[in-house]
């Protein structure tokens, strides 16, 4: 089975950098990606992450290093709009479908 | 301007009643799934479908029932059976995995399921 976890909440002020770690367990691996969900809305893509190393994407990176089963997304310049919950998943390819498998989520609280 | 549609919003249930919650998607995606939210929690997965007349069962299908009979619609209908519905429920969209390296989802604003 895949199973995920990250920390429950995270608390940052205004223009810090702060980062949210990921660790997994999984069957076989076919990618992490990461989630933004604001209260009350649907879940957005931010990135994903197949290979090891550094993704970034503007004010967002996202790293992967596969040996260690573990990811984190990084958040820089941190801004009141970045006040959200923050979701890693991974791919579970059981029966050929391309499902994810998602953490319980970090709410990120960002501060003046 | 393509996106996944979800009504309603907000939907209100008595006991022992069966509602159907719509998911529509205009991004020619293959695949569609329904994920469960409870408050603070992560998303589970309901149910999911690659393609037409497809569905398989996900991690928590007991008390739901879904139909694929267009690939733009994925209903999910909430079932009496389902002893604790009260959620938020996600409807989300990918391409299929043989498309992409890239999986990402598309997800729905959601709808607010209560009972009362």
């Amino acid at each position: 089975g895949q199973s995920l976890e990250q920390p429950s909440e995270v608390t940052a002020v205004e223009g810090a950098i702060v980062q949210i770690n990921c660790t997994y367990q999984t069957s076989g691996f076919y990618g992490l990606s990461w989630y933004q969900q604001h209260d009350g809305g649907a879940p957005t893509f931010l990135s994903y992450n197949a290979l090891d190393g550094l993704e970034e994407t503007g004010r967002f990176s996202s790293f992967l290093s596969r040996s260690d089963s573990y990811g984190y997304l990084l958040l820089q310049e941190l801004q009141m709009k970045d006040s959200a919950s923050y979701f890693c998943a991974v791919r579970d390819p059981g029966g050929g479908y391309n499902k994810l498998i998602f953490g319980a989520g970090t709410r990120l609280a960002v501060h003046p | 301007d393509g996106g996944i549609t979800q009504s309603p919003k907000y939907l209100f249930r008595k006991e022992g009643q069966n509602v159907t919650l719509s998911c529509e998607q205009n991004l020619n995606h293959d695949a569609m799934y329904w994920y469960r939210q409870d408050p603070g929690q992560g998303l589970r997965l309901i149910y999911y479908s690659q393609i037409v007349n497809d569905f398989q069962k996900g991690d928590i299908a007991e008390g739901y029932s879904v139909s694929r009979e267009k690939k733009e619609s994925f209903p999910l209908t909430v079932t009496s059976a389902q002893k604790n519905p009260t959620a938020f429920y996600l409807c989300a969209s990918s391409i299929t995995y043989r498309d992409s390296n890239n999986y990402g989802y598309t997800f729905g604003s959601g709808t607010r399921l209560t009972v009362v």
